[in-house]
């Protein structure tokens, strides 16, 4: 059974940059066939997806977020993470990384979610 | 890009049978898969149909998605409803640059 983790820190301050990472747990990052994504969802409100690596590191970012946004992985230690940057309060949300089908975009893991408040 | 988008809320009471609809704003609902995911609060997603209308296991067989191309829009259907169903669904897709796209989310209440 795949299991993921977020971790980082729970609080950053406006115009700094936001850092989380996923630990994978019961599966390979490089297995193939599987992109790692990060999504996240505002208090209260909806999805919104972030982006997603493939173990090669080819990436694919939401264009809203792109200019701000910088996935990564690392293969050797089974992680993929998260960097956002410039941040301002409108980026507080609860960060969920998941595991998605590259053929079909099926987001079938997720990991509990961490929330990031950003304040001074 | 496009968009999907999903009535705020909707209602029903136990036993009887709900439809959330998700419409998909411009291209073919049918280009690419739809799948849907229900939130109860507090907690994660989880798959409730994907690849349009299968069923992960242990998803009982009262749920069921399809799509529709006359309204470009693919639907999750939950029949004999139980109070347990109460939860925000969203529905997922992606377009032809391989971005995901979430629907609003639609507030299910069982009353």
């Amino acid at each position: 059974q795949v299991q993921l983790q977020e971790s980082g820190p729970g609080l950053v301050k406006p115009s700094q940059t936001l850092s989380l990472t996923c630990t994978v747990s019961g599966g390979s990052i490089s297995s193939g066939g599987y992109y790692w994504s990060w999504i996240r969802q505002h208090p209260g409100k909806g999805l919104e997806w972030i982006g997603y690596i493939y173990y090669s590191g080819s990436t694919y970012y939401n264009p809203s977020l792109k200019s701000r946004v910088t996935i990564s992985v690392d293969t050797s230690k089974n992680q993929f993470s998260l960097k956002l940057s410039s941040v301002t309060a409108a980026d507080t949300a609860v960060y969920y990384c998941a595991r998605t089908t590259v053929t079909t975009s099926y987001n079938d893991y997720w990991g509990q979610g961490t929330l990031v408040t950003v304040s001074s | 890009n496009f968009m999907l988008t999903q009535p705020h809320s909707v209602s029903e009471s136990p036993g009887k049978t709900v439809t959330i609809s998700c419409t998909r704003s411009s291209g073919s609902i049918a280009s690419n898969y739809v799948q849907w995911y229900q939130q109860r609060p507090g907690s994660s997603p989880t798959t409730v149909i994907y690849e349009d209308n299968q069923r992960p296991s242990g998803v009982p067989d009262r749920f069921s998605g399809s799509i529709d191309s006359s309204s470009n829009s693919a639907s999750l259907t939950i029949s004999g409803l139980k109070t347990e169903d109460e939860a925000d669904y969203y529905c997922q897709s992606y377009d032809s640059s391989n971005h995901e796209v979430f629907g609003g989310g639609t507030k299910l209440t069982v009353l």
